[in-house]
């Protein structure tokens, strides 16, 4: 059970550079989100999705769109990517009902770089 | 909006207990968690605790919740120096559907 995986873990772009971080899970949750992590700012959401079909902006989704064609997947991609981009990106998924705790399940982190 | 805060640091000495607080503003939290980050790795969840709860034991960890005070905190006992990590305070609102992380806090640990 491979769990949530993100792909690439690594990357480095050039300012104005498009690309599309991968999230796939195998536990077939209804919900997912695309988290970044900057230095002393925490987990900040920039989209999520509740179902397949379906997205929503988080707090800080200016520069990024997803897409949730399949339940399994959630890309995110940038489409001219700019130095401020530059964080540690965090894909998660997670289950519904109340007798789970909702938990919620976090890939390795995908880092990038924009120079 | 949803805000969840935390202070960024905490020192503690080895064996001591730590404890970690936040506080959030969505009074219909439905669960609010604890997760650990250790470097360069990713989030796992410590523990969590619905909103109906005022508190949770789990071995070394407990956590106390005050849903008038909307504050949340973790209780490490016995600290050891496996214990350090950022630990982030986490919301999911009421609509079940957004999570909410605070800036998370960097515990230390002093031999």
């Amino acid at each position: 059970n491979a769990g949530v995986t993100q792909t690439p873990k690594f990357r480095v772009l050039k300012t104005g550079q498009s690309m599309t971080l991968l999230c796939a899970q195998d536990m077939n949750h209804e919900y997912m989100y695309w988290y970044r992590q900057d230095p002393g700012m925490g987990l900040r959401l920039i989209h999520y999705s509740v179902g397949e079909g379906t997205t929503a902006k988080g707090e800080v989704p200016d520069g990024y769109n997803v897409s949730r064609l399949k339940k399994q997947n959630f890309l995110l991609g940038l489409e001219s990517a700019a130095p401020s981009q530059t964080s540690v990106y965090f894909c998660a998924s997670s289950n519904v009902g109340i007798y789970s705790g909702n938990t919620i399940y976090f890939g390795e982190g995908s880092w990038l770089t924009v120079v | 909006g949803e805000d969840v805060e935390q202070s960024l640091f905490l020192s503690v000495r080895e064996g001591d207990s730590s404890v970690i607080n936040c506080t959030y503003t969505d009074s219909s939290s439905t669960y609010l968690y604890w997760y650990k980050q250790e470097p360069g790795a990713g989030l796992q969840l410590l523990t969590y605790i619905f909103s109906n709860m005022d508190m949770k034991q789990d071995q070394r960890l407990t956590v106390l919740l005050n849903k008038k005070d909307k504050h949340l905190s973790l209780r490490i006992a016995d600290t050891q120096t496996g214990d350090s990590a950022i630990y982030f305070c986490a919301e999911r609102d009421s609509s079940a559907s957004k999570i909410i992380f605070g800036s998370g806090t960097r515990l230390s640990i002093r031999p």
